[in-house]
């Protein structure tokens, strides 16, 4: 299980792309990269994993380079409703699924 | 639809009582864990379980114990509840197959202030 870094904090404007960068420099070869959102009062969900380039779904984009040391979530024009925390997660399967949040990232989007 | 239940939304305990907190899914999940979220500290994991009677502690296991008779319910069990275990509790499952790699699903969560 790999440790994470990412800003604890970002603010954007309804419109915007946003991207967050999460660092994972002792990325394991079987660790697969997870985000998780979190609403206020509410579990994290997940929205997005992949292993490495690029992987898209109907809520956001996640890059992740060659060298996979970090990756990048991508929310294509945000709205308020997309304040939330954002949670980046490396880890590999394992008949646990143990997973490890760190603090994350509040997204805060401005009218 | 998935769904992660928690016996509680808000509890109110005074310090020394013991606490009992549920959770259960109807997913046929063989992970299931508890996890506490507190301001600037993010989700910590108190205990997991990979099958019916077994657990394992995870990071903060001090002044908790868990149950697992049934696969579907996991329990979590404050013996003598302090002030310091105010705090959000969420239960969470996943499955050990499937397409995404240990994707947990979690419960509302069940605000507990001890005082």
């Amino acid at each position: 299980l790999a440790k994470t870094t990412q800003p604890i904090s970002m603010d954007s404007y309804e419109g915007q792309e946003v991207n967050i960068t999460c660092s994972h420099n002792n990325i394991a070869t079987n660790d697969y990269i997870t985000w998780y959102q979190q609403f206020p009062s509410q579990g994290p969900r997940f929205i997005i994993q992949g292993y490495k380039t690029k992987v898209t779904n109907e809520v956001a984009s996640l890059f992740i380079p060659a060298d996979r040391k970090s990756s990048t979530l991508s929310l294509p024009r945000v709205s308020l409703s997309d304040t939330a925390v954002y949670y980046c997660l490396a880890g590999g399967s394992s008949n646990t699924g143990k997973l490890i949040f760190g603090q994350g990232t509040t997204l805060q989007v401005k009218p | 639809d998935v769904k992660v239940t928690q016996s509680s939304r808000y509890l109110v305990k005074r310090t020394g009582e013991k606490v009992f907190l549920e959770c259960v899914q109807d997913m046929d999940h063989e992970n299931m864990f508890w996890y506490r979220q507190d301001p600037g500290l993010g989700l910590r994991l108190i205990y997991f379980s990979y099958d019916v009677k077994m657990k394992e502690k995870g990071d903060i296991p001090e002044g908790y114990s868990v149950s697992r008779e049934k696969k579907e319910r996991f329990s979590l069990i404050l013996e003598s509840a302090s002030t310091n275990q105010t705090s959000m509790y969420l239960c969470a499952s996943s499955s050990l197959a499937g397409g995404t790699y240990n994707e947990q699903f979690f419960g509302p969560g069940t605000r507990l202030t001890v005082l």
